[in-house]
């Protein structure tokens, strides 16, 4: 079975530093999809950035930016010039592209950007 | 505009009641899921389908139930076997296959237990 682990329950950084959420994951298989979500107060989850597994180079999406070790199993996300509105919930998930597909998530990770 | 909607966005339910939460979507997705958030958490799988007619247990099935007769609609039943059903739900949905593989979330139902 597929596990996400997110070892960080709360972070906090300052508006215009750059943060760095951790994401491991446990899985046998060789070909998935990884991606980070993030849950404003609104609840509304959002894609931020998806990963391929067979992709060797590492997904951007402008200030968000992944650290994939496929090797180690990680899967970080660099959040660059913080902003304020990125003061969320952040889930870590993962799904496998096999028959029996499923999206699992990690337990998440707080982030509070202050001034 | 293609999107998934869930309804209604609040119930409350008796003690011994079954109810069930809606969840339609309208972007040809082979797949949906329904999750259950408590209060600081994360998301935990409750049941998944990949195609009409066939679903999954997930990680936290007892006490639910779902039915899939239809591309577009995944309800879920929440029964009186659930002992502590208080919980924000979410449905998604999403293609499983292909390189733009990702999940589309509902806006969550929020269940309550009077």
């Amino acid at each position: 079975a597929q596990t996400v682990t997110q070892s960080q329950p709360e972070m906090s950084v300052q508006e215009a530093e750059t943060v760095t959420l951790s994401c491991t994951y446990d899985t046998s298989e060789n070909n998935y999809y990884l991606f980070w979500y993030k849950q404003p107060p609104s609840r509304q989850m959002i894609l931020v950035i998806r990963q391929e597994a067979y992709k060797q180079q590492n997904a951007t999406e402008n200030r968000f930016s992944v650290n994939f070790q496929k090797a180690a199993k990680s899967f970080s996300l660099k959040i660059s010039d913080s902003q304020l509105g990125d003061t969320a919930m952040y889930f870590c998930a993962f799904m496998n592209t096999g028959t029996a597909s499923k999206l699992t998530f990690g337990t998440g990770t707080r982030l509070q950007v202050t001034l | 505009d293609g999107g998934i909607t869930q309804s209604p966005k609040y119930l409350f339910r008796k003690e011994g009641q079954n109810v069930t939460l809606s969840c339609e979507q309208n972007l040809n997705h082979d797949a949906m899921y329904w999750y259950r958030q408590d209060p600081g958490q994360g998301l935990r799988l409750i049941y998944y389908s990949q195609i009409v007619n066939d679903f999954q247990k997930g990680d936290i099935a007892e006490g639910y139930s779902v039915s899939r007769e239809k591309k577009e609609s995944f309800p879920l039943t929440v029964t009186s076997a659930q002992k502590n059903p208080t919980a924000f739900y979410l449905c998604a949905s999403s293609p499983w296959r292909g390189t733009n593989t990702e999940a589309f979330f509902g806006q969550g139902t929020r269940l309550t237990v009077v």
